[in-house]
Parts: C-alpha cells; structure tokens; sequence
C-alpha cells in the first residue's frame, strides 16, 4: 500500500495570505490527524477527522481550519498567515478510532515558510 | 502543553551501545506510543503500550511502562549509526477521546 501523501512538501508564503495543505492518508484508513511542529512547541496537535467530522480539536486559533473529504482526504487551511505559523505540518492516518487509539502512519510533512 | 516529558533532550554514544530514553507524564493514560523521526521528516511510529502492558519488545527496542511512577522507558539495544534520529514518546489521556499528545523528544547520535 502506498504511505501517506502530503502535497505540496515546501511552500513559501508572506504574511497575510492562507494556504491549503493536503493530506491523502493510506488506502482504508478513516482517521486524519494534523500536528505542528516547530524548535520551540514541539509537536503540537491541530485537529482530527474521522468519516469527515471533526473528532478531536487542538488549542490553535481559528485561523486554522480543516475537512474532511468522502474518499478519507483531507485538508487544512491557515488564513491571514503569521510569521509564527512556520513549520512544519504533519498529517498522519490510521485505519479506526481516535488518533492515539492504534499507530499513527505520518506523512512526509509539508514545511511552510512565512515571509 | 506537553504530557509526556522526555530524559535526556540529548544523548550521544558510540555504535553498539545500548541507548535508554525515558518519558514522564502528569495524568493516567489509555496507552503510550514512541516514534522516531529522522531529521525534518515524518514520524515512524515504533511500540504502543498500553496502560495495562508493563513491557512489550520488537527487535532491538524494549519498552516499558510503570503506571504507578507515570513513567516509560525505551531500550535500544546494541545501537546502529543508523538509529540517529529524535524520539517522542506520545500519550493517549484517559478521557481525551484519543487524543495524541507528544513530549517535545530525544535527540539520540550514535556515533560510527
């Protein structure tokens, strides 16, 4: 089975503008998990998609948003980018339940820059 | 905030060497998940124990789980050059509906 996608891989971006990020997660696995990661917070959940609800969300403002789509693929959405919002932006799947109920399956990543 | 804390942030030895890596957390947990992450990319996830495990093996790691000290520990055996990366040990939180939630990491060098 091929691994989780995430599309683009870099993306560079100045203040102010939104971005979409896309996460197409292993064939059969229903849940989408996105996480931050910068030096300084770590590893920092985003949100969770399962069957296309929004099961579990994160501490992050609502400038970041996200969906899910019929086929499991999901998206995440930052308006009006700050410069803090550099990072990298994981996406992970499994095949059932909650994120932290099995193993996560991580994607590449996609590393924003924010200019 | 972080739930599960990481010991030592840093650890380098030579090949061969065993590497032990441990991880503190505040609250009961459902399960416990250590992954590595090779510089900048995705995570592998590497041994979900679960809160009624006390050790579970694969290969070369041995992990283990003391509920009462609300702590883990990960033994990487007999250590390869290959086995430089950072490793995050991730905790569900009873009541989080399955809500991962990551140490900040150990970065681990072996040195050829």
């Amino acid at each position: 089975k091929a691994g989780v996608t995430q599309t683009p891989r870099y993306l560079i971006k100045t203040r102010g503008q939104q971005v979409t990020l896309s996460c197409s997660p292993i064939s059969g696995h229903r849940s989408v998990s996105w996480y931050q990661q910068t030096p300084g917070q770590g590893l920092q959940f985003l949100f969770e998609y399962f069957s296309e609800t929004q099961r579990n969300k994160g501490n992050f403002p609502g400038r970041f948003s996200g969906r899910q789509f019929s086929n499991s693929r999901s998206e995440m959405n930052v308006s009006t980018l700050e410069l803090g919002d550099s990072a990298l932006y994981l996406c992970a799947s499994s095949p059932t339940g909650g994120s932290g109920e099995n193993e996560q399956f991580f994607g590449p990543g996609t590393r924003l820059t924010v200019l | 905030s972080q739930q599960g804390e990481e010991d030592p942030q840093a650890l380098s030895i030579q090949e061969g060497e065993n590497a032990t890596m441990n991880c503190s957390y505040k609250t009961s947990i459902n399960n416990l998940q250590w992954y590595r992450q090779n510089s900048g990319r995705g995570l592998v996830h590497l041994i979900l124990i679960r809160s009624n495990e006390r050790e579970k093996h694969s290969g070369r790691l041995r992990v283990t789980l003391d509920t009462s000290k609300k702590s883990s520990s990960l033994l990487i055996t007999a250590s390869r050059a290959a086995d430089t990366a950072s490793y995050f040990c991730a905790t569900v939180t009873r009541g989080s509906n399955y809500k991962l939630t990551f140490g900040k990491g150990t970065l681990l060098t072996v040195n050829p």
